[in-house]
Formats: C-alpha cells, structure tokens, sequence
C-alpha cells in the first residue's frame, strides 16, 4: 500500500520567514495530494491540494510543489505569521473512493 | 470549504457503556466517507470506510463488533463504540469526499472512557 514519509517532524520560524515542508509517497498510481492544517482540539482543515497533472499551486502565500518522477510534493507557506502556528499533514491517494495516507505531521511553531 | 458537523464534540463516559457519534455533511452529498481516530501527537488512523447503502470496511485491527458504523444517507453516518473501555479513549474524526475529490474533515469528538 501507500506510504507518506513527512519531513521534518517540527519546524520553528521567526515571523516573516518561509517554511517548508516535504513528503515522499511511494504509489506511483497516486494523483492527489492535499495538505491540512490541524489545530489543538480541532480536525484538520483542508488548506491546498494538486492533483498529478499540475507541478506547483499556488493560494496567497501557500504554494504545493509536486514531483511525480522523484515521487515527492511540498508545502511552501512564506511571510510566516503566529497563527500559522498548527500541525500540517500531507497525504496521497490513487482513487477518490479511497481513503488517504497521511504523513506523521509537522507541529510549526512560528515565533514573533 | 465544505462543512461536516460532528455531535457531540466531547463525551465522557463510563467503561461498559456505549456511545453513538454523529457525522453530517452539510454542503454536499457523498456516497462514501471515511471514520479515523488520532491518539495524541499522532497522525489520523483509518478506521473504516463506509458506503451508503452498504457494509463498513474496516482496517486491520479494528473491530467491526465494536465500532458500529451506520451509513444511513449520503449526509449522515454515525460511529457506536460499544462496551467502551479506557483504551477506546480517543478523537474520533469523519471525512467526506466531494464529488470533486477533495475529503473535508469534522471537527471531531474527544471520547473520554472512565
């Protein structure tokens, strides 16, 4: 089955800087790949997603990379702000029908 | 985005007693959607997926007796944890899939076992 590795496990910013975060699937049959963002106590809220046929999206100061032949996407989140401060998970999935692999998560902290 | 709805948010309970978890999709309809838990600092762990109209498929270790799901319309599924126990303590969080193929998440349910 489907694998996600996610890194790295936490991230610390200063306001105003970029983050990034990688993931590596190893289903060459998936073709979506959504990030969330999950706060303490709440689920996961869907932040940006790409599907196979596209290499970067972009959404205000989010942006997704995909590279389908080196099998891994990232999330690029710039001018950092505290309340970005949240777990992300990445995750992967072949077919809408099926449920999706998640990463273990990153907890970002950004600091003032 | 979409909005799932989950009842309750928060449930103590006593270890023998069951308790039933409501899932609404309230912008879309979905023939299938998904049940996971999230032990703390953990990621989501797929329980099992559940068709409207049809059987649960359940992940390996999870029990079907024990986690009763109950798929009653393309809105609505409801999670029972029978005869809970104290390791049954969880967030219980359901996910829909939009006809567009995205998977929108409740807000989850902390459950309690005492």
């Amino acid at each position: 089955g489907e694998n996600v590795e996610q890194h790295p496990s936490t991230l610390s910013v200063q306001e105003g800087d970029s983050a990034v975060i990688k993931c590596t699937y190893s289903d060459s049959a998936s073709n979506y790949f959504p990030w969330y963002k999950q706060e303490l106590g709440k689920g996961p809220q869907l932040i940006i997603d790409i599907r196979s046929n596209v290499g970067e999206k972009k959404d205000q100061r989010i942006a997704v990379t995909l590279n389908k032949t080196a099998k891994h996407f990232s999330l690029h989140i710039t001018e950092t702000q505290p309340e970005d401060s949240a777990v992300y998970f990445c995750a992967a999935r072949a077919n809408s029908g099926y449920a999706l692999n998640f990463g273990k998560g990153t907890s970002l902290l950004v600091t003032p | 985005g979409a909005v799932v709805s989950q009842h309750p948010s928060r449930v103590i309970c006593k270890s023998g007693t069951s308790v039933k978890i409501e899932c609404r999709s309230l912008d879309f309809q979905a023939t299938t959607m998904f049940w996971y838990r999230q032990f703390p600092k953990q990621s989501l762990m797929l329980m099992a997926t559940s068709n409207e109209g049809s059987k649960a498929t359940y992940e390996q270790g999870v029990e079907k007796d024990k986690f009763l799901i109950n798929h009653a319309s393309l809105t609505l599924s409801t999670l029972t944890v029978t005869s809970a126990h104290p390791e049954d303590s969880s967030f219980y969080i359901c996910g829909w899939t939009s006809g567009t193929g995205e998977q929108y998440f409740g807000p989850g349910t902390r459950l309690t076992v005492t």
